[in-house]
């Protein structure tokens, strides 16, 4: 069964960067896109980008591409989320999602991770 | 892609159906393929978002078949033929012909 666990909640001060981790069991680690999506208090969800692993390139929305950084590590079935210049309005739950190999979907979700930015 | 749906709100007397409409600014329809890319998911209270519908009509594994999707081109439909307690929550549309846009959600409780 395929699972991803997050690590922990996280408060950070504005102007500072938080990373968040995703660990991958079950299924291929390598070939399959992990994308991450947050949810602000009370509000939808938003795509931010998203890894192959196997290809260690990663894609990011338009309005996050100078302060957002993706990586992989194959070795521990890691992802890694690291989003800088923090503000106010990056407090949010941040979901990682494995996209399903056939369909495509947004199959397997992580648990999330509440990152709180306040001075 | 911009993603609207209605009702934004809806309150569903349990056994009775329940019925969500999606709208995209662009077609979802690849035409390479012939596969649409909208996708349905549903977002219990407090809980992670779970795949209900994938391109267009697919139900998930595990997903009962009192859920249905359909529609075609920039509009779609989420269709609950009978509704139950368990289906409470926020549903959300997405489209993945262009990156992944998600709808604002559609908040379905009980009356």
């Amino acid at each position: 069964q395929i699972q991803l666990v997050q690590s922990g909640a996280e408060v950070k001060k504005p102007g500072s960067s938080v990373k968040v981790s995703c660990k991958s069991s079950g299924g291929s680690f390598l070939s399959n896109t992990i994308n991450w999506i947050r949810q602000a208090p009370g509000q939808g969800l938003e795509w931010m980008g998203g890894i192959v692993p196997i290809f260690d390139r990663p894609t990011s929305a338009q309005k996050f591409l100078d302060r957002l950084t993706i990586t992989a590590d194959p070795s521990t079935n890691t992802v890694y989320m690291e989003l800088g210049s923090l503000i106010s309005e990056d407090t949010a739950v941040y979901f990682c999602s494995r996209t399903h190999t056939a369909s495509g979907a947004l199959h397997v979700w992580g648990q999330g991770t509440l990152v709180t930015v306040s001075s | 892609i911009v993603m609207t749906q209605t009702p934004l709100s809806l309150s569903v007397t349990p056994g009775e159906p329940a019925s969500i409409s999606c709208q995209s600014s662009e077609s979802l329809l690849d035409s390479a393929d012939g596969k649409t890319y909208l996708d349905w998911y549903l977002q219990k209270p407090g809980q992670s978002p779970q795949l209900l519908i994938y391109t267009l009509s697919s139900r998930a594994s595990g997903v009962p078949d009192r859920f249905s999707g359909s529609g075609s081109g920039t509009n779609f439909t989420l269709k609950i033929s009978r509704v139950e307690a368990d289906d409470v929550g926020i549903y959300y549309c997405m489209q993945r012909i262009e990156s992944f846009t998600f709808g604002p959600g559609t908040k379905v409780d009980l009356k």
